[in-house]
């Protein structure tokens, strides 16, 4: 089955920073990599997601990176704020809406 | 705005005692899930469903069994619950419209434990 793997577990950063998650994969049929952050107290919510037929997205703050050679796709925050701090999670998917996730990085921004 | 509710947010239960867990969206999604979650585990999917009546296993489901016998509602069942069920349990539910790459909504999450 798949598996995907995620680094770092724990991200310090200072406010204004940029953060970047990586995860890889190891289906090659997996197609689609959604973002999750989870707030504490509450259930992951979709940040960002993106499909295999496309190398890079954008939103905001925010920007997701594909390479399907390598099998790893990367999360980029930019500007980091403390609302920012959450934990994050990676997810691969290649059929029947299942998704696997990775083990999450906690991302802490200071002030 | 989809909205997935989970009965508990807190629950204690004794060894050998069963348990149920129930989740209930309000969106008339097709699929829905259940996952665990435990620190440096990331989320397990345990089960999940299609459709009113059917249930597919995930990657741990021994120890568990689910049941969905109205589209809105699905629930988890813990037949003998043991310490080693003590977890955060998450529910979620996704359109099952577009196939790969449903955007999945989850509930705040019950927190269970088995003393």
């Amino acid at each position: 089955g798949e598996n995907v793997e995620q680094h770092p577990s724990t991200l310090s950063v200072q406010e204004g920073d940029s953060a970047v998650i990586k995860c890889t994969y190891s289906d090659s049929a997996s197609n689609y990599f959604p973002w999750y952050k989870q707030e504490l107290g509450k259930g992951p919510q979709l940040i960002i997601d993106i499909r295999s037929n496309v190398g890079e997205k954008k939103d905001q703050r925010i920007a997701v990176t594909l390479n399907k050679t390598a099998k790893h796709f990367s999360l980029h925050i930019t500007e980091t704020q403390p609302e920012d701090s959450a934990v994050y999670f990676c997810a691969a998917s290649k059929g029947y809406s299942t998704l696997t996730f990775g083990k999450g990085t906690m991302l802490l921004v200071s002030p | 705005d989809v909205k997935v509710t989970q009965s508990s947010r807190y629950l204690v239960k004794r060894t050998g005692e069963k348990v149920f867990l129930e989740c209930v969206q309000d969106m008339d999604h097709e699929n829905m899930f259940w996952y665990r979650q435990d620190p440096g585990l990331g989320l397990r999917l345990i089960y999940f469903s299609y459709d009113v009546k059917m249930k597919e296993k995930g990657d741990i489901p021994e120890g568990y069994s689910v049941s969905r016998e109205k589209k809105e509602r699905f629930s988890l069942i813990l037949e003998s619950a043991s310490t080693n069920q003590t977890s955060m349990y998450l529910c979620a539910s996704s359109p099952g419209l577009a196939g790969v790459g449903d955007e999945q909504f989850f509930g705040p999450g019950t927190r269970l434990t088995v003393l």
